[in-house]
């Protein structure tokens, strides 16, 4: 059971790029979410998505898109990297409250726009 | 909007003592609090959770955690800490309805364990 897999683990773009950061779970899982953590502020909610085709905004969805064409994937798209984006990405999942309702997280994606 | 404070930046506590990790948030329905650990590069693994019922609750590694609504908290609590325990804690919030999904963590306290 792999649990929450995300890729790559480090990446390094240049202002301007794009790129998409995988993230996929094998627990069926219907709410996935992205965060974003930087120092002294926590994580912060990205987009988030209650089941395959339903996509949402989060708290700073500004730069990044997200699709859910399956339970299991849930992919975030970075449209044109900025240095503001510099910081670690983290997908969890849950199965809400109806299960555990902890969110089970990834183990994250290190980013570095230059 | 929901919000989650975690007043104390760091903390530090000699191995064998008892610890306390400050939470309190706010939020305008029935809340759903989470505690959250992160050992360095790693992701987080849940500690504990509260949905409902006894404002008591048990979580791993020997943490436990209570809700008091009269005063928006839900403190973190080990009876002896050991130095496996030094990592960064975040408490979160989430509602039911269409809350749930959107969890709002606060900033983390750093544990730092002395011999």
């Amino acid at each position: 059971n792999a649990g929450v897999t995300q890729t790559p683990k480090f990446q390094v773009l240049k202002t301007g790029q794009s790129m998409t950061l995988q993230c996929a779970q094998d627990m069926n899982h219907e709410y996935m979410s992205w965060y974003r953590q930087d120092p002294g502020m926590g994580l912060r909610l990205i987009h988030y998505s209650v089941g395959a085709g339903i996509t949402d905004q989060g708290e700073v969805p500004n730069g990044y898109n997200v699709s859910r064409s399956t339970t299991e994937d849930f992919p975030l798209r970075l449209l044109s990297a900025a240095p503001s984006q510099t910081s670690v990405y983290f997908c969890a999942s849950s199965r809400g409250v109806r299960g555990n309702g902890g969110y089970t997280f990834g183990s994250g994606t290190r980013l570095t726009v230059v | 909007a929901q919000s989650v404070t975690q007043p104390d930046i760091h903390i530090t506590v000699s191995e064998g003592a008892s610890l306390e990790l400050r939470c309190n948030y706010s939020y305008g329905a029935t809340p759903y609090l989470f505690w959250y650990v992160q050992s360095p590069g790693q992701g987080l693994q849940l500690l504990l959770k509260y949905f409902s019922g006894d404002t008591l609750v048990q979580g791993i590694k020997g943490f436990e955690a209570e809700f008091k609504r009269s005063q928006s908290s839900f403190n973190l609590r080990k009876p002896s800490v050991h130095w496996s325990d030094a990592a960064e804690y975040f408490c979160a919030v989430g509602g039911d309805g269409t809350g749930f999904q959107k969890l709002v963590f606060g900033t983390g306290t750093r544990l730092l364990v002395s011999p």
